[in-house]
């Protein structure tokens, strides 16, 4: 079946350092690619999103790239806040579904 | 704009007692999730409905029960509370024709711990 897998965490950075989390998946077709975040003691809020290959997602400074020759969406940042402090997920959504399989989650930590 | 609301945000149960997760959404959305996330493991369907009347087996379905008789509400409900049943329980909401490419809408949760 389609599965994320995501980078194990926890990853603690400094201010200003550059964040890269990987996320690979598995699935047929041509599914639709998401990295959500949670907060401390938040619900899950949509990133950035990318629904073909070589789409582009972007949001407060954070990209992925739809890389389907490699089946990843990695995360990145080029300087990191405190505030960016909080748990990534990557998830997909299968071709023609609305159903969610989402990877593990990564903590990140920002240190000032 | 409230969203996805969700009721209560904390709950202790004993092993065997019954309650009901409200959840609500002034989206008008058509699709709505339930969802359970525990430790390292990432967020795993419960239960999702499709429309007013329409509800059907997610992931990990078992010890759990929903309807939706509004647009707007999708409460879940355990029957016999298990200490396994000991999670975080995220409802989600999206308008969606079935493509996927639509993001869901998260309430902030409810925190249950089964004793």
């Amino acid at each position: 079946g389609d599965s994320v897998t995501q980078m194990e965490g926890p990853v603690t950075l400094s201010e200003e350092a550059f964040l890269t989390i990987n996320c690979t998946y598995t699935a047929t077709g041509y599914p639709s690619l998401f990295w959500y975040v949670q907060y401390p003691g938040e619900g899950l809020q949509l990133l950035l999103k990318a629904t073909k290959a070589d789409d582009k997602g972007s949001n407060k400074g954070f990209e992925a790239t739809y890389r389907k020759e490699t089946t990843s969406f990695h995360l990145e940042k080029g300087s990191v806040q405190v505030s960016d402090s909080a748990v990534y997920f990557c998830a997909l959504s299968p071709s023609n579904d609305y159903k969610l399989s989402f990877g593990a989650g990564t903590t990140v930590t920002v240190r000032a | 704009n409230a969203g996805v609301t969700q009721t209560p945000k904390f709950r202790i149960l004993k092993i065997g007692q019954s309650m009901t997760l409200q959840c609500t959404q002034d989206m008008n959305h058509n699709y709505m999730y339930w969802y359970r996330q525990d430790p390292g493991m990432g967020l795993k369907l419960i239960y999702y409905s499709v429309g007013a009347g329409i509800t059907d087996k997610g992931e990990v379905p078992n010890g759990y029960n929903v309807s939706r008789s509004t647009t707007e509400d999708f409460p879940l409900r355990l029957e016999l509370a298990a200490p396994s049943q000991t999670s975080v329980y995220f409802c989600a909401s999206s308008w969606d024709r079935g493509q996927g490419n639509q993001p869901q809408h998260f309430g902030d949760g409810t925190r249950l711990s089964i004793l």
